[in-house]
């Protein structure tokens, strides 16, 4: 089968960081994108990892193990707006195959004053 | 650019009643998807289409029908409402050259009673 695995919950305090988690089981990989979703609203895209290493756009940055079928999202100096559910995907298919994506259940991250 | 626009925004349907959701992206975008969101979840993928005229089964196909007789149009359909198929069902779309970020309509809000 496939299936992503990440925390169902997080809180921290504005300024910390914090990490979010994923593991991975999927038949096929070509990536690892990670996507905001504030109430409910419209998932937007923060990042994606190809290959092993660590990606950074500005606050956020995002992790990627191959051989462990792991990665991370990692949030500096939070925010209140930060308070969001996020969740990972894998791409499990080329180009010419859709690039579909294989979505996790999300991590609710509650920001505190 | 309005991006990725879905109609209607909520809809209450009894049991055996059927409908059709629009999905228009004005980005000239190649792929564009159909998902599903229950609460607590992460999104699953319906259908998707990589091209004008094509389409194909997503992770949880049964029970919907999908057109894309348009290149800037995506329709899923539901042809005998059932209260499982109550959600909030979300269109995205991705362009075929570069860039792995998928975007997002606002959702649908669908209840089935």
């Amino acid at each position: 089968g496939q299936s992503l695995e990440q925390p169902s919950e997080v809180t921290a305090v504005e300024g910390a960081i914090v990490q979010i988690n994923c593991t991975y089981q999927t038949s096929g990989f070509y990536g690892l994108s990670w996507y905001q979703q504030h109430d409910g609203g419209a998932p937007t895209f923060l990042s994606y990892n190809a290959l092993d290493g660590l990606e950074e756009t500005g606050r956020f940055s995002s992790f990627l193990s191959r051989s462990d079928s792991y990665g991370y999202l990692l949030l500096q100096e939070l925010q209140m707006k930060d308070s969001a559910s996020y969740f990972c995907a894998v791409r499990d298919g080329g180009r010419n195959q859709g690039g579909k994506l294989i979505f996790g259940q999300g991590t609710e991250l509650s920001v505190k004053p | 650019n309005a991006g990725v626009t879905q109609t209607p925004k909520f809809r209450v349907l009894k049991t055996g009643q059927s409908m059709t959701l629009l999905c228009a992206q004005d980005m000239n975008h190649e792929y564009m998807y159909w998902y599903r969101q229950d609460p607590g979840m992460g999104l699953r993928l319906i259908h998707y289409s990589v091209g004008e005229g094509t389409t194909a089964k997503g992770e949880v196909p049964d029970g919907y029908n999908v057109s894309r007789l348009k290149k800037q149009n995506f329709l899923l359909g539901l042809e005998s409402a059932a209260p499982s198929q109550t959600s909030v069902y979300f269109c995205a779309s991705n362009p075929l050259a570069g860039g792995y970020e998928q975007y997002f309509g606002p959702g649908t809000r669908l209840t089935v009673t």
